[in-house]
């Protein structure tokens, strides 16, 4: 299977601060297709998880622009830049390049 | 508007099986291309893929549970279902559907959730 190692696993920002969260594969992730399938997921406390961001960097739709991913291969960073109250909670990375299907052991973003 | 929701029994025994549904609007799993996959985060941990059946009732499991898994969907592609035999207390956790659309490829909608807890 293919593993996902998050870093950091907590995460402690001030408003306003930009931050970074790292998703290491043990596998490539780019697909014999050309995609990379690589997304983010937030959790917020009680919820059930939202989509950010898919194919690595593509925002989903209605999420703000202060939110950016990158990356290619193994490693993937997803950015903040400029955190807001709502932002807080646990971010996931997944993948569904290969199966199964697998997700990161999640990074939680929290006030300092 | 897509909208997802799983139901279950809440709670049961060991050995026994669970049965869930995620009944789902908004969208057919008819369209080419679409999934509904099956996933689970137990209390305070992260996530882990189950199950998903696609538009063509092709079915995929993760391989750890593949034996006690059983995915299918109903006719009116309206509901998808997922049936765990021999339940332990490790199988206590949220379950969550979520519709993975193909163009852009994505996980973009998810359910509630349902808790189902397995007690003696």
């Amino acid at each position: 299977d293919v593993v996902l190692t998050q870093t950091p696993p907590t995460l402690l920002a001030t408003i306003g601060q930009s931050v970074s969260i790292s998703c290491r594969s043990s596998q490539s992730l780019l697909h014999s297709n050309g995609n990379t399938y690589l997304n983010w997921l937030l959790q917020r406390t009680g919820q059930s998880p939202q989509p950010l961001i898919y194919l690595v960097s593509k925002l989903e739709s209605g999420v703000p622009n202060r939110f950016s991913g990158s990356g290619s291969g193994t490693d993937f960073t997803l950015k903040i830049s400029g955190v807001e109250a709502e932002d807080l909670g646990v971010y996931y990375c997944m993948q569904f390049t290969h199966y199964p299907w697998t997700f990161g052991g999640g990074t939680k973003l929290e006030l300092k | 508007q897509v909208t997802l929701k799983e139901s279950g029994p809440g709670m049961l025994q060991p050995s026994k099986t669970l049965s869930l549904t995620c009944s789902f609007s908004g969208f057919s799993l008819s369209t080419s291309g679409m999934v509904v996959s099956w996933i689970r985060q137990p209390s305070g941990k992260s996530l882990e893929w189950l199950a998903a059946i696609d538009w063509d009732g092709d079915k995929y499991y993760n391989p750890s549970l593949k034996s006690r898994l059983t995915v299918s969907k109903d006719t009116s592609n309206t509901q998808v279902f997922l049936k765990i035999t021999s339940v332990d207390i490790a199988d206590t956790a949220t379950y969550y559907c979520a519709r993975r659309r193909s163009r852009p490829p994505g996980f973009d909608y998810w359910g509630q959730g349902v808790m189902v807890t397995v007690s003696s």
